[in-house]
């Protein structure tokens, strides 16, 4: 069974605070994780991708990966209101791309 | 710019029509497209894998006579919600992965039946 779990929030922080988004998956065979961000009424948009075991930093954003406790996350630094969104974790099984529920972030100004 | 066109972007219909969503890449061929559906504050549901040639696949729940899909070319693929009823209205987004890994999502079609 392939799933992707997320606390669905909500999840609320101040800005300038780091955000820390969550996300676990059920099976080992799993090949590719992303990170989504969806504003209300939007289509998703990628965030970050990341392939293998460790950081991946790319500006505010760094998502970390560990294979071995199907762990993947995400941190935002330096939040900003336009930050607030839902956050979807992704996860592909060859073609075959689930969706977490869906995390929603709150940034106060 | 945008890489996968949905269209349209909003529709209203009443009870009993069928609505066509269309879904477009613009500068590359999908061999597959995928169609999601999302209610309000809910995450995406896949509802069936577009494969250009050949019929669609279903995800388990997914009624295929009530959502057809047709993928009549390595650019197109379209989904036909028959006979719609208010249960049916919902956020339908379509995405196409280019290369092996990018997935690129439309930008969604909110369909309303009255």
């Amino acid at each position: 069974q392939k799933e992707v779990e997320q606390n669905s929030g909500p999840l609320s922080v101040p800005e300038g605070a780091i955000a820390s988004l969550n996300c676990t998956y059920s099976d080992r065979g799993s090949q590719s994780f992303f990170w989504y961000r969806q504003y209300s009424g939007k289509s998703p948009e990628l965030i970050m991708s990341i392939y293998s075991n460790g950081d991946k930093e790319d500006g505010r954003f760094t998502a970390q990966l560990n294979k071995a406790s199907q762990y993947v996350s995400l941190l935002i630094r330096d939040s900003q209101p336009s930050d607030s969104a839902t956050y979807l974790c992704a996860v592909t099984w060859g073609n075959d791309m689930r969706f977490g529920a869906g995390t929603r972030l709150t940034v106060k100004p | 710019g945008a890489v996968v066109s949905q269209h349209p972007s909003r529709v209203i219909c009443k009870s009993g029509t069928s609505v066509k969503i269309e879904c477009r890449s613009l500068d590359f061929q999908a061999t597959t497209m995928f169609w999601y559906r999302q209610f309000p504050k809910k995450s995406l549901m896949l509802m069936a894998t577009s494969n250009e040639g050949s019929k669609a696949t279903y995800e388990q729940g997914v009624e295929k006579d009530k959502f057809l899909i047709n993928h009549a070319s390595l650019t197109l693929s379209t989904l036909t919600v028959t006979s719609a009823h208010p249960e049916d209205s919902s956020f339908y987004i379509c995405s196409a992965p280019r290369g092996n890994e990018k997935l690129f999502f439309g930008s969604g079609t909110q369909l309303s039946v009255l």
